[in-house]
């Protein structure tokens, strides 16, 4: 059963930078049939979508053009581990953060896998 | 904002049919069949329940349905339950770079 797990800071402060960690178990994160991906919620709000790595031979990345500015996202395969980075945070930064998986046909590319979520909150 | 836009709040009666509707552009959920519906529980991580506009995931129930039409995407719960009552979000491919946008979400109450 493939699960993800987030790990990081809970807490960062504004101005600084956001690290995330989504470690893969239960599959490979080179297998070539899959994307994955960083989501995040804002208490009591909606899903938005941050970004996407794909690393099936070269590596490809999507991020939310709105986003785009501040943030990277790379992958480890040694480790089988996705990192997310976010620049220059602000209190609207502060929400829950997902990582998933995409799986992707040429049809569809939903998020099949979700890891828990873990919550950063920005403050001083 | 979100992108694609959902009612905030949907309910129905255990045993009644809701449906929950998902609108967007030519450019995301009418371009593409690439809707994927999600279940979200209080404290709980997103869950997939219909991809590919109506294709439900292995252990979904098939009292969830899912459809398109133009721009906006439905997903139907029939049969409602009160296991049924959470967040009920949609998502689309969103062209170019924007690989996924996200609807605000629907709350679905079971009276």
């Amino acid at each position: 059963q493939l699960q993800l797990q987030e790990s990081g800071p809970g807490l960062v402060k504004p101005s600084e930078t956001l690290s995330l960690t989504c470690t893969v178990s239960g599959g490979s994160i080179s297998d070539s049939s899959y994307y994955w991906g960083w989501i995040r919620q804002p208490p009591g709000k909606g899903l938005e979508w941050i970004g996407t790595i794909y690393s099936g031979g070269r590596t490809y990345t999507f991020y939310n053009s709105s986003l785009k500015s501040r943030v990277t996202i790379s992958i480890d395969t040694s480790r089988n581990q996705f990192s997310l980075k976010l620049n220059s945070v602000t209190a609207a930064d502060t929400a829950i953060y997902y990582c998933a998986r995409h799986r992707c046909t040429s049809t569809s590319c939903p998020f099949d896998y979700w890891g828990q979520g873990t919550l950063v909150t920005v403050s001083s | 904002q979100s992108a694609l836009t959902q009612a905030p709040s949907a309910s129905g009666s255990p045993g009644q049919s809701v449906t929950i509707s998902c609108t967007g552009t030519s450019s995301d959920v009418g371009g593409y069949n690439y809707v994927s519906w999600y279940q979200q529980h209080p404290g709980k991580a997103p869950k997939l329940m219909i991809y590919e506009v109506s294709k439900r995931p292995s252990g979904v129930p098939d009292r969830f349905s899912g459809s398109k039409s133009g721009n906006t995407a439905s997903l139907t719960v029939s049969g409602l339950q009160a296991e049924d009552e959470a967040d009920y979000f949609c998502s689309s491919y969103g062209g170019g770079d924007n690989f996924v946008v996200f609807g605000g979400g629907t709350k679905l109450t079971v009276l």
